[in-house]
């Protein structure tokens, strides 16, 4: 079965610092990652996506994702973090495993929590 | 693209009540979703339409949960007897439907709460 894991819970980081969320993926066959962003009591936003191609991927609000096909990760990371950074993020998968729903199957969230 | 429009943002029921959701998915995207959230979770998935076809429900949508998409366009959800686990934010997304790589955007939300 399709999965995704975040390890970390929380993580915490100096503003102008650079960040990293992490996430690990388990797919069988092509993987078809993605990251989302929510902020408090709102829907999630799309930050970026991993399909095919450059293992970096660029996205929204300065962000990018490192695909590793032999770690099996999809970590998110941003050269330097802003307070309105502050938020709760998701890795997510794509069902590819069969079927036509191909719906999105979601880590458990990194709240990402910025100082100043 | 006005995007994905949920309502209502809020609503907060007794306990054995019937709630109904609506969503507007982007235009002209066939796929709808809906999935639940409880806090500190990531998003649940509930149910899939592909115009008006609902193709795949989770098991997590018990026999109170109903959802429609009758002219291919809105969705509704309605829960019905509701409980205090029903408690939850229910978001609702749609995706163009060609290409698993499409990207699926989300709406606001709805929150749900059962007392």
């Amino acid at each position: 079965a399709q999965s995704v894991a975040q390890p970390e819970d929380q993580v915490n980081v100096a503003e102008g610092n650079p960040l990293t969320v992490k996430c690990t993926y388990s797919v069988s066959g092509n993987p078809y990652l993605f990251w989302y962003v929510q902020y408090p009591n709102r829907g999630l936003q799309f930050l970026l996506k991993y399909i095919t191609g450059d293992n970096l991927v660029k996205g929204s609000y300065g962000f990018e994702a490192e695909f590793n096909k032999s770690q099996t990760s999809f970590h998110l990371k941003k050269p330097s973090a802003l307070v309105s950074d502050s938020a709760l993020y998701f890795c997510a998968v794509r069902d590819n495993a069969g079927g036509a729903t191909n719906k999105l199957i979601f880590g458990t969230g990194t709240l990402l929590a910025v100082q100043p | 693209d006005t995007g994905v429009s949920q309502d209502p943002r809020h609503k907060i029921t007794k306990r054995g009540q019937n709630v109904t959701f609506r969503c507007d998915p982007i235009s002209e995207h066939n796929r709808l979703y809906w999935y639940r959230q409880t806090l500190g979770q990531g998003p649940e998935f509930l149910t899939y339409f592909q115009n008006e076809a609902q193709l795949e429900k989770s098991r997590l949508l018990s026999d109170r949960f109903s959802a429609e998409r009758p002219k291919g366009s809105f969705s509704t959800l309605e829960i019905q007897r509701t409980e205090q686990g029903d408690s939850a934010m229910y978001l609702c997304a749609s995706s163009p439907n060609e290409g698993v790589g499409n990207t699926i955007y989300f709406g606001e939300g709805s929150w749900l709460t059962v007392v």
